[in-house]
């Protein structure tokens, strides 16, 4: 139990346009949806937390207007990459917070060319 | 605010070989603790957590950690490396009244050799 499906799992976009990265909880219902980043060979670093029907919370130095998220319904949050440029490529990943945990979706390799 | 120190960057051990990562921390009460691993290109997965009790925890793969609360630290073990234990690993640490969010360390990449 405890799923989150995080999709796609990797997308190359060219610069200048966006890219939207979408976390659903299969079986059960997810209040809060962390996002993370992760550069190669580097952790994860927080970049936003986000309650259902309500504005994320950012972390310092993540600009809320280039990674827009949305919390919408308690199975699916998204995080839009605005704009994106190449060094925004990374690897972002999901997370959620329920009974048993923390769990994690399998993460999307961004590439911006 | 909560940190999470992991000493090593890389490790390298022998196939058969016991296994310690370490993992320091910093938290003003008592934290909740994770081990996570990660394969290139993949997600992570949980392999063991400490919420409270026994400080001794045993997670999947034959691996545990003991939480020392005077020494801050949540160190992995494993008695017998396998070579598909080589992955990043992950040492967080998350706490109820900081917005249930996770810090993680700077990770430990493991290499096994044959």
């Amino acid at each position: 139990g405890a799923v989150v499906s995080q999709h796609p799992s990797r997308v190359i976009c060219k610069s200048g346009t966006s890219v939207k990265i979408e976390c659903r909880s299969l079986d059960f219902q997810a209040t809060t949806m962390f996002w993370y980043r992760q550069f190669p060979k580097q952790s994860l670093m927080l970049m936003a937390t986000s309650n259902e029907g309500s504005k994320a919370t950012y972390e310092q130095g993540v600009e809320k207007d280039k990674f827009l998220i949305n919390h919408a319904s308690l199975t699916l949050s998204t995080l839009t990459v605005t704009s994106a440029h190449p060094e925004d490529s990374s690897f972002y990943i999901c997370s959620a917070l329920t009974d048993y945990g923390y769990t994690f979706g399998s993460g999307t390799r961004l590439t911006v060319v | 605010a909560q940190s999470v120190t992991q000493p090593d960057i890389h490790i390298t051990v022998s196939e058969g070989a016991s296994l310690e990562l370490r993992c320091n921390y910093s938290y003003g009460a008592t934290p909740y603790l994770f081990w996570y691993v990660q394969s290139p290109g993949q997600g992570l997965q949980l392999l063991l957590k400490y919420f409270s009790g026994d400080t001794l925890v045993q997670g999947i793969k034959g691996f545990e950690a003991e939480f020392k609360r005077s020494q801050s630290s949540f160190n992995l073990r494993k008695p017998s490396v396998h070579w598909s234990d080589a992955a990043e690993y992950f040492c967080a640490v998350g706490a109820q009244n900081a917005g249930n969010m996770l810090t993680f360390g700077g990770g430990t990449r493991l290499m096994v050799k044959p």
